[in-house]
């Protein structure tokens, strides 16, 4: 059970180019998220989605693109990378939303991201 | 900001000692939930702690809740140098849907 997969695991990029990064879970879960990591900040959401088909803004959604067509993928897209986007990305998916419900997110193992 | 708070954001023990972390939070929650990072990995779920709920254990860890104070801790006790990573609280607000919200964590290091 490979729980939540994201490719690539690093990715160097120049600044104005683009690139999108795949989310894989093999859980069934319903809701996805997009989280980038900065020293000092924690994680911050970006995007999440409540299932196939939707999408939504986190806290930090400019500059980015999200797509979920298929019930087990979350893409991030980047449509023309900025210095400030340097950062390590998490994709997370839960059964449920978390509020209501008493359920646990499941992360992948990251993406490190560096736009020179 | 309505996301966790935590503190300290870093703590060096020596191994053997017990490890505290302290969470607070802004507004009503229904549960909250503690994760842990090694260097260079993803966030592991280690223990949910539900609104009506004031003490929960799993194994060496410990969290409280108090909701009146707004407030959470976890404790590990009797730490091994295999402890050393990141702590993160989190919850999920109501005016917030149904996102999960982290703090910026507590950087534990336990010394061999």
């Amino acid at each position: 059970n490979a729980g939540v997969t994201q490719t690539p695991k690093f990715r160097v990029l120049k600044t104005g180019q683009s690139m999108t990064l795949l989310c894989a879970q093999d859980m069934n879960h319903e809701y996805m998220y997009w989280y980038r990591q900065d020293p000092g900040m924690g994680l911050r959401l970006i995007h999440y989605s409540v299932g196939e088909g939707t999408t939504a803004k986190g806290e930090v959604p400019d500059g980015y693109n999200v797509s979920r067509l298929k019930k087990q993928n979350f893409l991030l897209g980047l449509e023309s990378a900025a210095p400030s986007q340097t950062s390590v990305y998490f994709c997370a998916s839960s059964s449920t939303g978390f509020f209501y419900m008493n359920t646990e997110a499941f992360f992948g193992q990251g993406t490190r991201l560096t736009v020179v | 900001s309505q996301q966790g708070e935590e503190d300290p954001q870093a703590l060096s023990i020596q191994e053997g000692e017990n490890a505290t972390m302290n969470c607070s939070y802004k507004t009503s929650i229904n549960n909250l939930q503690w994760y842990r990072q090694n260097s260079g990995r993803g966030l592991v779920h280690l223990i949910l702690i539900r609104s009506n709920e004031r003490e929960k254990h799993s194994g060496r860890l410990r969290v409280t809740l108090d909701t009146s104070k707004k407030s959470s801790s976890l404790l590990i006790t009797a730490s091994r140098a295999a402890d050393t990573a990141s702590y993160f609280c989190a919850t999920a607000f109501y005016n917030q849907g149904g996102k999960l919200i982290f703090g910026q964590g507590t950087e534990l290091s336990v010394k061999p």
